[in-house]
């Protein structure tokens, strides 16, 4: 199972709402990702997690939450967020933190801040 | 600062035709990789490559890590529709990941 699943495959928010991304995966790896990404550009990197714990956080506004329960679970919490933060945000896992053997990602979810 | 560059950044050919997409950069990376991504999906891991000079082959796909393991090209052969998407390189050293700066192809039927 090379499958990273993610939910919900779309999200509307209003800028006073708190909502929750979900993320996992079932193929044993110790490392996952959150990435923003914005029509055909290149994802950016926010959060890695590494053996379950924080390892890279690029300067993300504390208005996203990242959160790792276990070592299948990944979660990006959102508070107030702004309307220059709707975009896709993807989910991405490897076997290790130096993703030398490539990353999976999950399909997205597409979030609309209005 | 990007560390990969790609080039051409956009690129639109009949079906049939063949292309050569490139990723270059200053710095040495342990491995490179390939993603594709189509609209609305997540990028899709097409190859790894970790050795200088390494070709590897998929399908009508052929990718290649230079010897110096900075750069990277990817040719398609005979291009269909169904290679269209956004083609993304990947490089990473240490703990360490960095994704180029994209290629958008477009195959005209």
């Amino acid at each position: 199972d090379t499958e990273v699943t993610q939910t919900p495959k779309h999200l509307v928010m209003g800028m006073t709402n708190k909502k929750s991304l979900k993320c996992e995966q079932h193929m044993g790896h110790r490392a996952m990702y959150w990435y923003k990404q914005k029509a055909k550009k290149p994802p950016e990197l926010m959060f890695v997690y590494s053996y379950e714990k924080l390892s890279i956080n690029e300067s993300v506004p504390s208005r996203f939450s990242p959160e790792c329960p276990n070592s299948s679970l990944l979660n990006l919490h959102l508070h107030a967020l702004q309307p220059e933060d709707s975009a896709l945000y993807l989910c991405a896992s490897s076997q290790t933190g130096t993703a030398l053997r490539g990353q999976y990602f999950g399909p997205g979810t597409r979030l609309t801040v209005t | 600062t990007q560390l990969l560059e790609q080039s051409p950044q956009f690129l639109s050919i009949q079906e049939g035709e063949n292309l050569t997409v490139y990723c270059n950069s200053s710095s040495v990376f342990s491995s490179l990789q390939w993603y594709r991504q189509e609209p609305g999906e997540g990028p899709v891991l097409l190859v790894t490559v970790v050795t200088g000079g390494e070709v590897k082959k998929l399908k009508r796909l052929t990718f290649q890590f230079g010897d110096a393991r900075k750069d990277s090209s990817l040719h398609i052969t005979a291009a269909q529709p169904g290679d269209t998407g956004l083609y993304l390189c990947a490089g990473a050293t240490g703990n360490q990941f960095y994704f180029g700066t994209g290629t958008s192809l477009t195959v005209i039927p």
